[in-house]
């Protein structure tokens, strides 16, 4: 079974600043699709990045960007010029694709890390 | 666009009781998705539908049901609730085999 892992609860980072998220995974499957969700207080899950596992180009989204690292089953995300909007629980989280059997393609989350921006 | 929307957002019930939560997709999705999250952790898959039936489902027990509709519009319901079934329940929906989910807002339920 694939399992997802955040060993970070907390961080914190200053306004204007750069902070990285760290996640590992465990997995049998060659490819498979990774994500990070960004969970405001307002709850609503929403997506941040996405990346696909056959891609060796790391996904960027604006000030988003991870470092996808598939041999370790690493898959941090890096938060550039941090803003006071960025505070949220951020999730990593794993899909296996669809026509993979048990699993079902659906989304195996980590615990989440709690990210505070200092203003 | 018309996004994932829940309701209700936030209800209370005791022991034993039934509830019934609803999920509407978003427009152009066939696939919708419900997941469990306690506070302080990260969701937990309960199941999923797809063409109105159940295509997958993840360790929770039989109590917990749904429904899809012709509209892809959905209900999770949970029959003789537990004081461990307090949390917020959150709806997904997607394409098929498209990447990643979209999500509703929630909805938090409390039982007493």
């Amino acid at each position: 079974a694939q399992t997802v892992t955040q060993s970070q609860p907390e961080m914190s980072v200053q306004e204007a600043e750069t902070v990285t998220l760290s996640c590992t995974y465990d997995t049998s499957e060659s490819d498979y699709y990774l994500f990070w969700y960004k969970q405001p207080p307002s709850r609503q899950m929403i997506l941040v990045i996405r990346q696909e596992a056959y891609k060796q180009q790391n996904a960027t989204e604006n000030r988003f960007s991870v470092n996808f690292q598939k041999a370790a089953k690493s898959f941090s995300l890096k938060i550039s010029d941090s803003q006071l909007g960025d505070a949220a629980m951020y999730f990593c989280a794993y899909r296996s694709l669809p026509h993979y059997g048990g699993s079902q393609g659906n989304l195996i989350f980590g615990k989440g890390t709690k990210l505070s921006v200092k203003p | 666009e018309t996004g994932v929307t829940q309701s209700p957002t936030h209800l209370i019930k005791t022991r034993g009781q039934q509830v019934t939560l609803r999920c509407s997709s978003q427009s152009g999705h066939n696939t919708v998705s419900w997941y469990q999250q306690a506070l302080g952790q990260g969701p937990q898959f309960i199941f999923q539908y797809y063409r109105e039936e159940e295509n997958g489902r993840g360790n929770f027990p039989p109590r917990f049901s749904g429904l899809q509709f012709p509209n892809y519009s959905s209900e999770l319901n949970v029959n003789a609730l537990e004081l461990d079934d307090s949390a917020l329940y959150l709806c997904a929906s997607s394409q098929l085999r498209a990447g990643e989910l979209f999500f509703g807002e929630g909805s938090r339920l409390t039982v007493l």
